[in-house]
């Protein structure tokens, strides 16, 4: 059990490239996310999926795109990298569906990513 | 709305002696209450979770935390730290209603263990 995992780790792009974030979970959550991680700002959503084709907007949306084809997968796109996106991102997943927000949320290690 | 308000952005404390980390929350509905861990580029850990049972919520390590609706605050305590309790901590609020899918994290304390 892997619980959840990122690709890649670390990713350096420059201003205007694309690309994109994976994110895997094993526990056969329905529900995952991915947030971003600034200095002093805490973590903000960007998109959630409460299942396989189903996805929303979160707080920080603008700039990335994402879809859920499958339970398992989760990955966030960058279609045109920007300075401001330099941040590390972390994609969590959980139990349940939309009313069981009290369900821990498992995290994965994060992805550092600078865009120059 | 929701809201959390971690009071101390920095809080240091020698080896050995009490942790207190603040959270103030704001919610319109009953609220479900969490802190989580993150160490040096990790990921992040739950510690503890209230949802409406115990007020006095037990975690991993040795963390407690208790759940004061009237002065609407969830603050995180230890008896005793340890050197591998340097971390940063998250105070996060759920609610029901319609914003059931998100969870809005603190801005983060970040706790050090002084020798």
């Amino acid at each position: 059990n892997a619980g959840v995992t990122q690709t890649p780790k670390f990713q350096v792009l420059k201003t205007g490239q694309s690309m994109t974030l994976q994110c895997a979970q094993d526990m056969n959550h329905e529900y995952m996310s991915w947030y971003r991680q600034d200095p002093g700002m805490g973590l903000r959503l960007i998109h959630y999926s409460v299942g396989a084709g189903i996805t929303d907007q979160g707080e920080v949306p603008n700039g990335y795109n994402v879809s859920r084809s499958t339970t398992e997968d989760f990955p966030l796109r960058l279609l045109s990298a920007a300075p401001s996106q330099t941040s590390v991102y972390f994609c969590a997943s959980r139990e349940g569906l939309a009313h069981k927000s009290y369900n821990e949320q498992f995290f994965g290690p994060g992805t550092r990513l600078t865009v120059l | 709305a929701q809201s959390v308000t971690q009071l101390d952005s920095h809080v240091s404390v020698s080896e050995g002696t009490p942790v207190l980390l603040r959270c103030n929350y704001s919610s319109s509905y009953s609220p479900s209450l969490f802190w989580y861990v993150q160490h040096p580029n990790k990921g992040l850990q739950l510690l503890l979770k209230y949802t409406s049972a115990a007020t006095l919520v037990k975690g991993i390590n040795g963390f407690e935390a208790e759940f004061k609706k009237s002065e609407t605050s969830f603050h995180l305590t230890k008896p005793s730290a340890h050197m591998s309790d340097a971390a940063e901590y998250f105070c996060v609020v759920s609610g029901y209603g319609g914003a059931t899918n998100k969870l809005i994290f603190g801005t983060g304390t970040l706790l050090a263990v002084q020798p």
